[in-house]
């Protein structure tokens, strides 16, 4: 059973645009949750993370909004740019800072 | 600060045979996880060592095991490989207690079967 989802496995934005990608998660427990970035024949790359006490966490372009009652959080890429093009993956952790859930990844596309 | 290495980057093995991959983390990094990724699929957690102990374990089978060592490198080991096990398996180190910290990939290691 999957406790984290991206249920949209691709997404496609014109340059300068916003991009928005969603995540769900199913298990209440979970109270730290990451974004990572993927380029192809890289490992992921940590991007923002956010903890559960809050609801937003900004860094430059990249913004973590979480709505604990929803189970839902999303990323925001303002303005996008064809660099940011890679896969997205959301993922979260119990409380004993242990074991990781990932999604099944985003895969971004930002046109020129 | 040097970041997670993992070698080999690429191995391609026949079915039947048996593969061990090494991961080494970030200094200072005492909690290694493994995961593996296919086409299509996230993240699939494999396991996670912390100071030599297995603390966490994924559903896999019995043929994915894994160790820790004192200076906090790490291998997995596939015995009996079969085709299904072609993936990119990737190894992640944090600090592994205290306050929350991210996980830090390395580039992972391309495994083929043939």
């Amino acid at each position: 059973d999957q406790q984290v989802k991206q249920n949209s496995p691709s997404l496609s934005v014109q340059e300068g645009r916003i991009s928005i990608l969603n995540c769900d998660y199913t298990n209440s427990m979970f109270d730290y949750f990451l974004w990572y970035k993927k380029y192809p024949a890289e490992g992921p790359t940590f991007l923002i993370s956010i903890s559960s006490i809050k609801d937003k966490n900004e860094d430059g372009r990249f913004t973590v909004f979480l709505n604990k009652s929803a189970k839902h959080l999303s990323l925001h890429i303002v303005p996008s740019q064809p660099g940011d093009s890679a896969v997205y993956f959301c993922a979260a952790s119990d409380r004993n800072f242990n074991k990781f859930y990932f999604g099944s990844g985003t895969k971004l596309n930002v046109k020129p | 600060k040097a970041g997670v290495t993992q070698t080999p980057r690429y191995l391609i093995k026949t079915r039947g045979q048996q593969v061990t991959l090494s991961c080494s983390p970030i200094s200072g990094h005492r909690s290694v996880s493994w995961y593996q990724q296919t086409p299509g699929q996230g993240l699939q957690f494999l396991f996670e060592y912390f100071s030599e102990t297995q603390r966490n374990k994924g559903n896999f089978p019995g043929r994915f095991s894994g160790r820790q060592f004192s200076n906090s490198r790490s291998e997995m080991n596939v015995s009996t490989l079969e085709l299904g096990d072609s993936a990119l398996y990737l190894c992640a180190s944090s600090q592994g207690e205290g306050q929350n910290q991210p996980q830090h990939f390395g580039d992972g290691t391309r495994l083929s079967i043939l």
